[in-house]
């Protein structure tokens, strides 16, 4: 079995401040996980994947995340935030190599940018 | 180029009609997945086709739901006489495939929104 957790449901920060969500998972085996964004009206986007490399994953826009696993954790973060950060984000995890590689979903943090 | 695509991006229906949802998945992917998207369920995972294997239907809510795969390509998920519960969010991904050590990364279509009045 496996599960995630946003601490979150939503996040306000300054623009040019950092940017924290955090995200906890629970898997019985070695887990993929995955950071997606959606903004309004749009479709889900990858912004970083972890697959047992480098514990520390840079993604898109800025965005990095790192994996401890002693913590159990995969938070998400960036030094500097956007305006255009302004979105719903969803931490994932999937099981490594087996046959089915279906996602399961955190119940999405809500990242609000103050101009 | 694409990325995947969905069809019709807006479905609105009456209680108790049939829908039919279409995902064209990524030019070569042999891996696709159903997921919904609705207010107190999150995203939830419904059913997945990787090339001529059996689906794992096991996220499938109820009987009234069903999804094909044609040719290995082009997939449509059909909800039989829809319920107001049914309303969300119904969203398509493609993958490469299984490779033996590796994960794939899952590309997303910009849904479906279905709304049962």
């Amino acid at each position: 079995a496996q599960s995630v957790t946003q601490l979150d449901s939503h996040v306000s920060v300054s623009e040019g401040t950092p940017v924290l969500l955090r995200c906890n998972y629970s898997s019985s085996y070695s887990p993929s996980l995955f950071w997606y964004v959606q903004h309004p009206n749009k479709g889900l986007q990858l912004l970083l994947k972890y697959t047992s490399a480098a514990t520390l994953v840079k993604g898109i826009n800025g965005f990095e995340a790192e994996f401890k696993k002693s913590e159990t954790s995969f938070h998400l973060t960036k030094p500097s935030a956007h305006m255009s950060d302004a979105a719903e984000y969803f931490c994932v995890v999937s099981r490594i190599n087996f046959g089915n590689e279906k996602l399961t979903f955190g119940t999405g943090t809500r990242l609000t940018i103050i101009p | 180029g694409a990325g995947v695509s969905q069809s019709p991006s807006n479905k609105v229906t009456e209680k108790g009609k049939d829908v039919e949802l279409r995902c064209d998945p990524i030019s070569g992917h042999t891996a696709l997945y159903w997921y919904r998207q609705s207010l107190g369920q999150g995203l939830e995972f419904l059913i997945y086709f990787q090339g001529n294997s059996a689906p794992d239907k096991s996220g499938l809510p109820s009987d009234r739901f069903s999804a094909e795969r044609t040719g290995g390509s082009v997939s449509t998920l059909t909800i039989q006489r829809t319920q107001q519960e049914d309303s969300a969010v119904y969203l398509c991904a493609s993958s490469g495939g299984l490779k033996r050590g590796s994960t794939d990364t899952q590309y997303f279509g910009p849904g479906t929104r279905l709304t049962v009045l």
